[in-house]
């Protein structure tokens, strides 16, 4: 069976310190994936994903960039952080026949 | 431009009561809707995936029915329990894309 995780689970960083999330999935070949970020209050929010290898497509300008180095792995990095990059950070993975769509469990980021 | 809405934002109802959540989008040529759960500070878990070409799908208590020309599906949660709180999040895939567009969810409480 299919298996996604990301880490780490909680992360409280000061503004301007650099990040990585990581997300990997197992169980599955050249899966789509995602990241979204989830504001408190607000609906689900899609930052980038990604059909392949090194295939990055970006939905919203900001300081945050992804890589897809390996079929399975996906990561989420900024440079500096920002206040308003504090969120719940989820991965999912994607279905390329159905598009069904499985979510990580998720990275509670907050910026001081 | 895609737009997904759920009505209600929030309900609260007795256990045992069969309920419906709703939600519509404004752009009827969808590949396929998604509905998922989401408890506090967890990921979102997939509850039920309609593909355009079906009318509806079922598991366990759960419903799920499509209507594309009229942009509506509904959630149907039969004798609702209180580990049926949660919120209840729908999201739809265009043809020819591979995003999905979420609503801002409905956060339902089951009262015991």
């Amino acid at each position: 069976s299919q298996t996604i995780h990301q880490w780490p689970a909680t992360l409280v960083q000061p503004v301007g310190s650099p990040l990585s999330l990581e997300c990997t999935v197992e169980g599955t070949s050249n899966p789509n994936l995602y990241w979204y970020r989830q504001a408190a209050g607000r609906g689900l929010q899609l930052l980038f994903y990604s059909v392949g290898i090194g295939q990055i497509s970006s939905e919203v300008p900001q300081n945050l960039s992804a890589s897809r180095p390996q079929d399975r792995q996906f990561i989420l990095s900024s440079k500096k952080l920002l206040l308003s990059d504090s969120g719940f950070y989820l991965c999912a993975w994607g279905s390329t026949g159905t598009y069904e769509q499985y979510f990580g469990p998720g990275t509670r980021l907050t910026v001081t | 431009k895609q737009e997904v809405t759920q009505i209600p934002a929030a309900l609260s109802v007795p256990e045992g009561e069969n309920l419906v959540l709703n939600c519509s989008f404004t752009d009827s040529a969808i590949y396929n809707l998604q509905w998922f759960r989401q408890d506090p500070g967890k990921g979102l878990t997939s509850l039920l995936l309609i593909q355009s070409s079906q009318r509806e799908q079922t598991s366990g208590r759960l419903n799920a029915s499509l209507d594309k020309s009229s942009g509506r599906s509904t959630l149907y949660i039969a004798a609702s329990q209180p580990g049926d709180s949660a919120t209840y999040l729908c999201a739809v895939t265009t043809s020819g894309t591979y995003k999905y567009i979420f609503g801002t969810g409905t956060r339902l409480k089951v009262l015991a």
